[in-house]
C-alpha cells in the first residue's frame, strides 16, 4: 500500500535556530508534495506545493527564505524552517500525490522554545 | 481563489444521535470535495471525496456528504454517532488548475460526542 512517513514526529528547537523535516512517500511515485502547517487551535494552511522538474510555488505569507523545500526525487521531499520562533510552532503535514491520491503523513509537531 | 467555511467550530451531540456538520466553499474553478477527521495529536485520515457523479457520497465508518452545486456546500451526515468519533472534522477543496495536488481547508468542526 501507499504510505507517507513524516520525520521527526516530534522536535523541539531553540527560539533563532533552524529544524529541518523530511517526508518519504513509500509504495508510490510522489509527483508532488504539498506542505502545510497546523498552528494552535487552527486549520491547516498551505505553505507550498512542490512539483519534480518545476518550481515550488508558496502561498501568501510563507517564502522560500524561511522554508526552503526540496523535493529532489519523486520519494522524498524536505523543508526546513529557518530561525523558529514561537508563530512557528504547531504540526507540519506533507501530502504526497501520485496519479490520482494525495497521502497525508502523520505529521511532524514543532515546539520552539 | 478558493476557501472553505465551517460555520460551527464546536458541535456536541450525544451517542446513538444523528450528526450533520456544514461545509460551504468557495472556488473559481471545478473542485475536488473532501472530508477529514482528525483525531487527538494525530495527523489527517480520509473520510470520503467528491469527484463527480451522485452528489450523495458514502465514506468510512458509516459517513455519508452531499455536494449541492447550487449551495456550494458539502455537509457531512452521520446516522447515530458512536464516542469514538468525537474528532475535528476539517472539510477541504482541491481545486482543478492544480491538478487537484493541494488542499484549502475549512478551520475544522470539534466534534463531542457524549456517552
Amino acid at each position: 500500500g501507499a504510505l507517507v512517513y513524516q520525520y521527526p514526529r516530534r522536535t523541539i528547537c531553540k527560539s533563532g535556530t533552524s529544524m529541518r523535516m523530511e517526508c518519504q512517500a513509500v509504495g508510490f511515485q510522489a509527483t508532488s508534495v504539498a506542505w502545510y502547517r497546523q498552528s494552535p487551535q487552527k486549520t491547516f494552511e498551505l505553505i507550498a506545493l512542490s512539483t519534480v522538474n518545476s518550481a515550488i510555488k508558496y502561498e501568501q505569507n510563507f517564502t522560500q527564505e524561511k522554508f526552503p523545500i526540496s523535493h529532489p526525487n519523486l520519494s522524498f521531499s524536505s523543508m526546513t524552517v529557518l530561525n523558529a520562533y514561537l508563530e512557528d510552532r504547531g504540526l507540519y503535514l506533507c501530502g504526497a500525490k501520485d496519479r490520482g491520491e494525495v497521502f497525508f503523513g502523520k505529521g511532524t509537531r514543532l515546539t520552539v522554545v | 481563489a478558493q476557501s472553505v467555511t465551517q460555520p460551527d467550530a464546536r458541535v456536541t451531540v450525544s451517542e446513538g444521535a444523528s450528526l450533520q456538520l456544514r461545509c460551504k466553499y468557495s472556488s473559481s474553478v471545478t473542485p475536488y470535495l473532501f472530508w477529514y477527521v482528525q483525531y487527538p495529536r494525530q495527523g489527517l485520515q480520509l473520510l470520503l471525496k467528491y469527484y463527480s457523479g451522485d452528489p450523495v457520497v458514502q465514506g468510512v465508518n458509516g459517513f455519508e456528504a452531499e455536494f449541492s452545486k447550487s449551495n456550494s456546500s458539502f455537509h457531512l451526515r452521520k446516522a447515530s454517532v458512536h464516542w469514538s468519533d468525537s474528532a475535528v472534522y476539517f472539510c477541504a477543496v482541491s481545486p482543478s488548475n492544480t491538478g487537484y495536488q493541494n488542499f484549502y481547508f475549512g478551520k475544522g468542526t470539534s466534534l463531542t460526542v457524549i456517552p
